[in-house]
């Protein structure tokens, strides 16, 4: 069974701190790996995406990294702000325990404070 | 945004009614999806779907059934409320492969 861990559980940071946020998985054998955000009462934004084969993606002062071999994402953020605080998710999709389905797999989450 | 609205987006209902969650998109996605977010547990699976009439089950599919009879409404019924049924619902829609998932606004129900 696919399991994803997100460490840490949360995290404060001051303003304009470059951050990073881990994600790991236990099957490494994944379609993809996504990185959303969610605001308090307020449903999931799709960051990035990063297909298999692919080792980085960027968008904006975000950057997300994968090591499928490790079975480990980075999401980082440069000079954060305190519009970036929020809750970050990760989640894989396929994997071969899960008979390369097209559900995806959930971490906990890293709640990220920015204070001002 | 993508397409996809999720109706109601607040309820409060008595253990025992039935209740139905409507999701609806505009993308022509193949696959939908239900989940339900609860604190100390995140996301979970409900069910999904990967085509008109094809279901599946999730992680924790008891008490819940689905239907898809187009490709744009996916609706999540929930028989006999019960208050372990209170929660966030999200409903997520995507292409096969790889796609992204993109998620609704959510549906906060209170079973009382």
């Amino acid at each position: 069974k696919q399991e994803v861990t997100q460490i840490p559980a949360a995290l404060s940071v001051p303003e304009g701190e470059n951050l990073v946020l881990n994600c790991s998985f236990t099957d490494s054998a994944i379609y993809n790996l996504q990185w959303f955000r969610q605001d308090p009462g307020k449903g999931l934004t799709s960051l990035l995406l990063i297909q298999s084969s692919q080792r980085e993606q960027t968008s904006g002062r975000l950057n997300a990294s994968l090591d499928k071999s490790s079975g480990r994402s980075t999401l980082y953020i440069a000079a954060s702000q305190p519009g970036d605080s929020a809750t970050y998710l990760c989640a894989v999709k396929g994997g071969v325990t899960q008979g390369g389905s097209e559900k995806l797999v959930f971490g906990k989450g890293t709640k990220l404070t920015v204070n001002p | 945004d993508a397409g996809i609205t999720q109706s109601p987006r607040h309820k409060v209902t008595e253990t025992g009614t039935p209740v139905t969650l409507r999701c609806h998109q505009t993308e022509n996605h193949r696959y939908m999806y239900w989940y339900r977010q609860d604190p100390g547990h995140g996301l979970r699976l409900i069910h999904y779907s990967y085509g008109v009439k094809d279901t599946d089950k999730g992680e924790v599919s008891d008490g819940y059934s689905v239907s898809r009879s187009k490709t744009e409404d996916f609706l999540l019924t929930l028989e006999s409320a019960t208050s372990s049924q209170t929660s966030v619902y999200f409903c997520a829609i995507s292409g096969s492969g790889a796609y992204e998932q993109y998620f609704g606004p959510g549906t906060r129900l209170t079973v009382t």
